[in-house]
């Protein structure tokens, strides 16, 4: 089964609107990676944050860490047309990550 | 700096024909390789992944095999397709280190079997 599961399936804003996508996990983690894939290309690493931190910012882009819920949040604030992709985040052990099946993002003009 | 190229980008192929996908890795010494598999709207599989030459680890049961003949060079075959194997296949590398790293993607080949 998949060790991240994303919430929701699909989301549709507006620009300039902030996304908020969430992230939930079932066994412990060292780190909990996100990634973007733009339609029809392959993934692209974003963030990743580790187990004993909570909050970490790159950009328009923050990601939360609640690990005694097993749970993750990917913020986009001020969304753009070109924030238009699938996310998706990943746990995993040693050499090998999970990914969940992905929000998909569809922000509108 | 690093880059990965995979090939074909696209790629139709008869039920029972023969396949080999490749993916190369430059910029960088004994990364961690791997082959995942796309369904349509859905997450990734791992299929194979290579933490040094000649050592392949299959996750899934199934009619494709992985090689890895050199250390930045990595191969996945099938003798024979099945309508099944149709998908988005994406190979990626990782440097090797202590718990999870970074994964770097390619940009996929799309296979579909008739």
């Amino acid at each position: 089964s998949q060790q991240g599961e994303e919430d929701p399936q699909a989301l549709s804003i507006q620009e300039g609107e902030n996304a908020t996508m969430n992230c939930s996990y079932k066994t412990s983690i060292n780190n909990l990676q996100w990634y973007r894939q733009n339609s029809g290309r392959g993934l692209v690493h974003l963030i990743l944050i580790r187990s004993n931190e909570r909050e970490k910012h790159s950009g328009r882009l923050r990601v939360t860490l609640d690990t005694s819920k097993k749970s993750s949040s990917l913020l986009i604030t001020a969304s753009r047309a070109a924030d238009t992709a699938s996310y998706f985040c990943a746990t995993g052990t040693a050499s090998k990550l999970t990914f969940g099946t992905g929000t998909r993002l569809q922000v509108t003009l | 700096s690093q880059t990965i190229h995979q090939w074909p980008a696209t790629l139709v192929q008869p039920v029972g024909s023969p396949l080999s996908l490749e993916c190369t890795v430059e910029g960088t010494s004994n990364p961690n390789l791997y082959w995942y598999r796309q369904a349509a709207g859905r997450g990734l599989q791992l299929l194979f992944y290579s933490v040094g030459i000649g050592q392949i680890s299959s996750e899934v049961p199934q009619n494709l095999s992985a090689s890895r003949p050199q250390d930045r060079q990595f191969i996945l075959s099938s003798k024979k397709l099945l309508l099944s194997d149709s998908g988005f296949y994406l190979c990626a590398w990782s440097i090797q280190g202590r718990g999870n790293q970074p994964q770097h993607f390619g940009d996929g080949t799309r296979l579909s079997i008739l």
